[in-house]
């Protein structure tokens, strides 16, 4: 089935730099949705990527998908405590997650 | 804003025993999910379910687990016999179709086992 990995598992930042988070598959994917867990919360939806090369912002988060629509990344520049949590990469439909990457922010 | 509401928060329950996890999906949703996330791990997929029918699940929703939609409201999660290492965070969610739409989650539903 579909399965995805991400990278880093683990990253931690001064509060201010940049922060980037892969998503890889084996498989081409149809289209790839991104999630972020707070600490002692429950995932909740952040985008969704549909087509080739596709790049989306959200304020100071950019999600990109690949040509090949086997890869993603989540960027966030000029990270803010806020920031902080573990961010879920998974293929639509399937919804299974990948392992996520947890981003601690140093104030 | 519509949400799913997941009951209890938080349920202890013995070894050998039987548990309900109950969920109400967002009334429109037609597709219903469930996963558990042991303390500190990632959030592993259970079982998904449309047309009061699973139609993917993983290794880990074995025998002892069930799932049913019994009155077109409710969305349960049944482990028949509880072991300690079913202590976990089992959070459902439901999407309005299976792909390109997000998945609402609830806020979860802590079980220790003892």
């Amino acid at each position: 089935g579909q399965q995805v990995m991400q990278i880093p598992q683990y990253q931690h930042v001064q509060e201010g730099e940049d922060f980037t988070t892969y998503c890889n598959s084996s498989t081409t994917l149809s289209n790839i949705q991104w999630y972020k867990q707070r600490p002692g919360g429950h995932p909740v939806f952040l985008i969704q990527l549909v087509k080739s090369g596709e790049v989306k912002k959200q304020k100071r988060l950019t999600f990109q998908f690949g040509e090949a629509k086997k890869n993603s990344s989540l960027h966030i520049t000029a990270t803010q405590t806020t920031d902080v949590g573990t961010y879920f990469c998974a293929p639509s439909g399937k919804l299974i997650f990948g392992q996520g990457t947890t981003l601690q922010v140093k104030p | 804003e519509p949400e799913v509401t997941q009951t209890p928060s938080h349920q202890v329950t013995q070894m050998g025993q039987e548990v309900i996890l109950r969920c109400v999906p967002i009334s429109n949703h037609l597709y219903f999910y469930w996963y558990r996330q042991i303390l500190g791990q990632k959030v592993e997929f259970l079982v998904s379910f449309y047309n009061n029918e699973i139609s993917e699940k993983s290794e880990i929703f074995d025998d002892q687990f069930s799932v049913e939609r019994p009155d077109g409201s409710n969305f349960t999660l049944k482990i028949r016999s509880t072991k300690l290492e079913d202590s976990a965070m089992y959070f459902c969610a439901s999407s309005e179709k299976n792909r390109n739409t997000e998945a609402f989650f609830g806020q979860g539903t802590r079980l220790t086992v003892v």
